[in-house]
């Protein structure tokens, strides 16, 4: 089955830093999404990573925050800038494989802001 | 805006029993999708309900969709300790998920 691959997997940060995060599929995708998951909490959707363009924000988050690229099908790049601690969650990369019908996510990246 | 409610929140069960989560969705959704999260872990897709009247089983997890009602029911049948985890449901727009709140599932031998 195709493996999605985030890095790192976690991470502990200073305040007012930045930190990318990292996703690779091993096969070919339609398309690419960034979700936060909060402590204790449920997940929510940051950005659809577009392939070749700027990435399409949900409310409440804006490209100067969490930037992302996407320069192939499949790597992308999310960045948290200028960290605080209520940036401290899990980022999931998450992507719809091509004729699954199916959205995949992969393993996280735990990020906490000290 | 597609919102997802989802219930109970916590469920504590005693191994055997069945037990059934609950997730209603507002607007029209193009897909549902169940996933399984372990602690400290990622998301494990369970099922991804595309019709209405649509029913799958693994093992002893089953979903059903009332796409007219907007509700999607996790039906556990005698539940082992392993099942034990958060179960989210998810309701799609276009690509995109709407989740909910996420149901703890605790199974007590």
């Amino acid at each position: 089955s195709a493996v999605i691959s985030q890095k790192p997997s976690r991470d502990i940060c200073q305040r007012g830093t930045s930190l990318t995060i990292q996703c690779q599929v091993d096969s070919q995708v339609t398309m690419m999404f960034w979700y936060r998951q909060q402590p204790g909490q449920s997940l929510t959707l940051i950005a659809t990573a577009n392939q070749g363009s700027e990435a399409t924000y949900e409310s409440g988050f804006v490209i100067d925050k969490f930037p992302i690229s996407r320069p192939n099908l499949t790597f992308s790049t999310l960045t948290v800038s200028n960290m605080s601690p209520e940036d401290s969650s899990i980022y999931l990369c998450s992507v719809d494989f091509v004729n699954t019908g199916e959205l995949f996510f992969g393993e996280g990246s735990r990020l906490t802001v000290l | 805006e597609l919102k997802v409610e989802q219930n109970p929140l916590f469920l504590s069960m005693q191994e055997g029993k069945n037990y059934t989560i609950y997730c209603n969705y507002s607007t029209t959704s193009d897909r549902l999708y169940w996933y399984r999260q372990d602690p400290g872990k990622s998301l494990e897709s369970l099922f991804v309900l595309l019709s209405n009247g649509a029913v799958k089983q693994e093992g002893r997890l089953m979903a059903s969709l009332d796409t007219k009602a907007r509700l999607s029911t996790l039906h556990i049948t005698a539940a082992v300790h392993d099942l034990s985890a958060t179960y989210f449901c998810a309701a799609s727009y276009g690509n995109k998920l709407v989740f909910g709140a996420g149901t703890i599932l605790r199974v007590k031998s």
